[in-house]
């Protein structure tokens, strides 16, 4: 099906384990977005890419790694899960950046960290 | 640094009547507003996207507005029906160089029958 998806849809974790959050998109837009989402905090911005091998910082990026080898995935690691990082987590596409066009979003991650 | 601020948290209001959603910024130096939809547990959806050269943009029952000096875009609901209970999410994307969306932390929305 054409879109963006994400998986696990849920995950339940231990603090210190390793985490990765997969995401899809098949329109072949050039930027991705990785967001996390908190009560009180809306969504803030971990890490996004203009294109394949480009990947720049966010909002938030401390604890976590991304990387993008193909357009269509965007990966997001957890390389030693926290507490903290207990959040609904967001992948979002777009074609275009600066005002042109507008974000995709997928369906969201729920990840417990125990 | 940009924020996003939204009032109120959560509203309620009947069936049929005309509400407005308020979302404010601090930095005028956007490249455009956008206004989401989140139904529980479910990703973001955009409504209405507004550049910085516009003033309005339309969609059915919902208007946008934008207005960069004081900082302030509303999103107008006409006739609002229960299928509009939801999360309604703004966000700015700055003129920083980089290309990051700022969101505000949403107006909870409930429409009575």
């Amino acid at each position: 099906d054409a879109g963006i998806t994400q998986s696990p849809r849920y995950k339940i974790t231990e603090t210190g384990r390793q985490v990765t959050l997969m995401c899809h998109q098949t329109w072949s837009h050039s930027y991705m977005f990785w967001y996390r989402q908190d009560l009180g905090h809306g969504l803030r911005l971990i890490y996004y890419s203009a294109a394949a091998d480009i990947t720049d910082k966010g909002e938030v990026p401390d604890g976590y790694v991304v990387s993008r080898s193909k357009t269509e995935n965007f990966p997001l690691t957890l390389e030693s899960a926290t507490r903290s990082q207990t959040s609904v987590y967001f992948c979002a596409s777009s074609e275009l950046a600066g005002g042109q066009e507008t974000q995709y979003f997928g369906p969201g991650t729920r990840l417990l960290v125990l | 640094k940009q924020e996003v601020t939204q009032i109120p948290a959560a509203l309620s209001v009947p069936e049929g009547e005309n509400l407005v959603l308020n979302c404010s910024f601090t930095d005028s130096a956007i490249y455009n507003l956008q206004w989401f939809r989140q139904d529980p547990g479910k990703g973001l959806t955009s409504l209405l996207l507004i550049q910085s050269s516009q003033r309005e943009q339309t969609s059915g029952r919902l208007n946008a507005s934008l207005d960069k000096s004081s900082g302030r875009s509303t999103l107008y609901i006409a006739a609002s029906q229960p299928g509009d209970s939801a999360t309604y999410l703004c966000a700015a994307e700055n003129l920083s160089g980089t290309y990051k969306y700022i969101f505000g932390t949403g107006t909870r929305l409930k429409v009575l029958a």
